[in-house]
């Protein structure tokens, strides 16, 4: 079964520290891939996403991520986060063959904390 | 332009009550899916809908049910609740089921906050 792994379940940073957000998927197909956050109390919002060509997409608020095919990630960064970055990140990837589907398989989710 | 609209927020049922969401999407957009967030679950897939037709479904019980009506507004319908259902149910709307290549994206509702005592 497809999955998706994020391996740092709580992040605490400085503000001005450099972000990098661990997401491996396990489908061995070609994926979509998303990023998107939850600020507290608030919907979910998309960062970014990456259907094709450049592995290296840039997102809103100064976030990027770079589909690694060879080793099935797609690391969320950002060189200087700010408190205002404080929020849940969550990795998710739909199948990007065998039909179009809306099906997103979600990561468990990074909690993000930054120390003003 | 307005948003994924969710109704209720909030909601108190009982054990063993149903209950039933309302998904609003945005204007034009046809495909609805649901999503069930728990602290311990994290984010798990309900059911996608598009056209009025159910194409994929998760891991859930029968209990568990949804349709999409013509004007592309979707319900999901919880039966015989369960303290374990209460969780965030979250509706995503896109213009059509994504496909590879295709720039479309995903827009989340705020969600229907139940609570099952």
């Amino acid at each position: 079964a497809q999955s998706v792994s994020q391996h740092n379940h709580h992040v605490i940073l400085s503000e001005a520290a450099s972000l990098e957000l661990g997401c491996n998927y396990s489908y061995g197909g070609t994926v979509n891939l998303f990023w998107y956050v939850q600020y507290p109390g608030q919907h979910l919002q998309l960062l970014l996403k990456y259907f094709s060509g450049d592995p290296l997409v840039k997102g809103i608020k100064g976030f990027e991520a770079e589909f690694i095919k060879s080793k099935f990630s797609f690391n969320l960064r950002k060189p200087s986060v700010q408190w205002s970055d404080t929020a849940e990140y969550f990795c998710a990837v739909t199948p990007g063959e065998g039909g179009a589907t809306n099906k997103l398989i979600f990561g468990t989710g990074t909690l993000l904390a930054v120390q003003p | 332009k307005a948003g994924v609209t969710q109704t209720p927020r909030y909601l108190i049922k009982t054990r063993g009550q149903q209950v039933t969401l309302s998904c609003s999407p945005i204007s034009g957009h046809r495909s609805v899916s649901w999503y069930q967030q728990t602290p311990g679950q994290g984010l798990q897939f309900l059911f996608e809908y598009f056209s009025e037709t159910q194409r994929n479904k998760g891991n859930f019980p029968g209990r568990f049910s949804g349709r999409q009506f013509s004007n592309s507004r979707s319900e999901m319908n919880v039966s015989t609740l369960e303290l374990g259902d209460s969780a965030l149910y979250l509706c995503a709307s896109s213009i059509r089921p994504v496909v590879t290549g295709v720039r479309d994206g995903y827009t989340f509702g705020s969600g229907t906050r139940l609570t099952v005592v």
